[in-house]
């Protein structure tokens, strides 16, 4: 089947911290891989995406790779600030005939102190 | 486009009584989902929608909870009668067509119900 497994939060750092947030995916075929942000009161909009192996998606400082041996898409950023204190959920879209759902992760909640 | 747009964006309601949220998606798009967002359960899809279509309502929780999309600039979710645990916010989410596309989020809809 089709999931996705990120780390557990919350995560809290200290302002120009270097972040990284875990994500590992289960999936049939050769899926997209995606982060969504989600701003507090908001709803969620997409960070960045890959749709192929050893893709680099980026935006905003945030970098992810499409590691298809690892089954991962780690989230990282190599200074954080403040404003980037939010939820980060990492998706996958499959490939297949049926994959027209994102599945989403669980979420990992981020706070950015100064 | 000025994206998905939701309303109402917060909503009150005591035990029992009927409560409708509204989406409209981005013009064009194929794809209308509702999910559902708690702090016990994160993100869960209830229901999406193709060219109109119901077509996965498998995560709708209970026969209380039902929706409609008659058209393609407009959908409703509703909740008859409504309980304290149905309290959550409710996002609906857009999407261009079935692959490699990303989904766009309206602010969510958050509903208390007392």
């Amino acid at each position: 089947g089709n999931s996705v497994t990120q780390m557990e939060g919350p995560v809290t750092l200290s302002e120009e911290a270097f972040l990284t947030i875990n994500c590992t995916y289960t999936a049939t075929g050769y899926p997209s891989l995606f982060w969504y942000v989600q701003y507090p009161g908001e709803g969620l909009q997409l960070l960045l995406k890959a749709t192929k192996a050893d893709d680099k998606g980026s935006n905003k400082g945030f970098e992810a790779t499409y590691r298809k041996e690892t089954t991962s898409f780690h989230l990282e950023k190599g200074s954080v600030q403040v404003s980037d204190s939010a939820v980060y959920f990492c998706a996958l879209s499959p490939t297949s005939n049926t994959g027209t759902l994102v599945y989403f992760g669980t979420g990992t909640s981020l706070t950015v102190i100064p | 486009d000025a994206g998905v747009i939701q309303s109402p964006r917060h909503e009150v309601t005591e035990m029992g009584q009927e409560v409708t949220l509204r989406c409209k998606p981005i013009s064009g798009h194929d794809y209308l989902f509702w999910y559902r967002q708690t702090m016990m359960r994160g993100l869960e899809l209830l229901i999406y929608f193709n060219n109109n279509v119901p077509i996965d309502d498998s995560g709708m929780p209970e026969d209380r909870f039902s929706a409609k999309m008659p058209n393609a600039s407009f959908s409703t979710l509703k909740i008859q009668p409504s309980e304290p645990r149905d309290s959550a916010v409710y996002f609906c989410a857009s999407r261009l067509d079935r692959v490699n596309t990303e989904a766009f989020f309206g602010q969510g809809t958050r509903l208390t119900v007392v």
